[in-house]
């Protein structure tokens, strides 16, 4: 069964950084793409950023390019998400999500129960 | 990366059908068979009803079906149920592993 769980979140100043780390259990991690997904309080879904299995490429909303850093561990089934000059609008709660496939994430077969960040003085 | 259009409410009563628009633009929807839909209940994490359109995941009843017209997506429940009461979520492949959502629709079972 495949299984993720978000952690590292909390509440962080504005300016500040937090990093997230989602741990995979269940399939193998280093054949899949993986994903955040975000969704403030009350409000949609927003895609944050996709990262391919080996780690060789990165994706980035335009929210977040140049702030947030996607990265993994395959050895260890981990992913994470740096997040760095955070903002108001960066409160949410943070999915980590599996892709379908190696390179191409079209879609999102398995998600996390989230973690929540939130921004705030 | 503009949000997909997805109408804020729907609903019907038990047995009855209803269908969830999604419409893009021809950089997503338009371009990509690659349109998903996402079931959220509150205080859940999303789950995955349909993908490429059309294609269902294993254990996801198959009252639930989605198509694709030009630039617009549809997701139809048939034979309501009270556990389909929940918020819709259409998605789109928009290139260069870029996906867009829509801003949602709560589906309500009257």
């Amino acid at each position: 069964e495949v299984h993720l769980l978000e952690s590292g979140g909390g509440l962080v100043q504005p300016g500040g950084s937090l990093r997230l780390s989602c741990a995979a259990s269940g399939f193998t991690f280093a054949s899949y793409a993986m994903s955040w997904v975000r969704q403030a309080p009350g409000k949609g879904l927003e895609w944050v950023s996709t990262i391919i299995s080996t780690g060789g490429g990165t994706y980035y909303a335009d929210s977040v390019k140049g702030r947030f850093t996607i990265s993994r561990d395959n050895s260890n089934n981990a992913l994470y998400l740096q997040m760095n000059s955070l903002r108001a609008e960066d409160t949410a709660l943070y999915y980590c999500a599996k892709g379908p496939a190696t390179v191409t994430t079209t879609c999102f077969d398995y998600w996390g129960q989230g973690i929540l960040v939130t921004v705030s003085s | 990366q503009s949000a997909l259009t997805q109408p804020p409410s729907a609903s019907g009563s038990p047995g009855q059908s209803v269908t969830i628009s999604c419409t893009g633009t021809s950089s997503d929807v338009g371009t990509y068979d690659h349109v998903s839909w996402y079931q959220q209940h509150p205080g859940k994490a999303p789950k995955l009803m349909i993908y490429d359109v059309s294609k269902r995941p294993s254990g996801v009843p198959d009252r639930f079906s989605g198509s694709k017209s030009g630039n617009t997506a549809s997701l139809t429940v048939s034979g309501l149920q009270a556990e389909d009461e929940a918020d819709y979520y259409c998605s789109s492949y928009a290139g260069h592993n870029n996906v867009v959502f829509g801003g949602g629709t709560k589906l309500t079972v009257l």
